[in-house]
């Protein structure tokens, strides 16, 4: 099955700087990417996703890179501000081979300093 | 409109009792899957449902965990027998309709459970 790792598990960045956070995946017919923010106690928001037939995408503040050869995704938030803190987890899927569950990083807690 | 709603938010068992878990999906959603959060990790796949399908129950972890969506919408995750890994955050997620090229899964807030 699929594998996702994301690091770092912890993150902490001023105010106004910008955050990476990384993951890996493990399974070749993976082409789905989505990215979700969860914050102390609530549910996991959908914040920005993409498909293995774009390399970038941007919303605003958050962008996600997708290197489909290295299996290897990013986001990217930039001028971060503290409501930006929250854990977020990266995950995979493979729509396309009629597999819609997705794997989850382990996640990644950040921490924006004021 | 409305999201993903689940029921109890928070529910307590003591081990050895049946605790059964509710999901009301977007409306109109055809797919739900179910997901377990332990604490401190990323959610972990359980099931799937396509309608009142079962597609994929590959992620149940005993056949202690049973799941149902009999008339394509509300959806049960019945645990029988509970015991103390079983304590965690119980996620559901509804997708309009992967199998049309929309992939996105919404959340519901998750029913914590506490088996003492």
């Amino acid at each position: 099955g699929e594998n996702v790792e994301q690091h770092p598990s912890t993150l902490s960045v001023q105010e106004g700087d910008s955050a990476v956070i990384k993951c890996t995946y493990s399974d070749s017919a993976s082409n789905y990417f989505p990215w979700y923010k969860q914050e102390l106690g609530k549910r996991p928001q959908l914040i920005i996703d993409i498909r293995s037939n774009v390399g970038e995408k941007k919303d605003q503040r958050i962008a996600v890179t997708l290197n489909k050869t290295a299996k290897h995704f990013s986001l990217h938030i930039t001028e971060t501000q503290p409501e930006d803190s929250a854990v977020y987890f990266c995950a995979a899927s493979a729509p396309r081979s009629n597999d819609y569950k997705l794997s989850f990083g382990a996640g990644t807690t950040v921490t924006v300093r004021a | 409109g409305a999201g993903v709603s689940q029921s109890p938010r928070y529910k307590v068992a003591k081990r050895g009792q049946d605790v059964a878990l509710r999901c009301d999906p977007i409306s109109g959603h055809v797919s739900l899957f179910w997901y377990q959060q332990a604490l401190g990790q990323g959610p972990e796949f359980l099931t799937y449902f396509q309608n009142e399908a079962q597609l994929d129950k590959s992620g149940l972890p005993s056949d202690r965990f049973f799941a149902e969506r009999p008339e394509g919408s509300v959806s049960t995750l019945k645990i029988q027998r509970t015991q103390q890994e079983d304590s965690a955050v119980y996620l559901c997620a509804s997708s309009s309709d992967p199998t049309s090229g929309i992939y996105e899964q919404y959340f519901g807030p998750g029913t914590r459970l506490t088996v003492t």
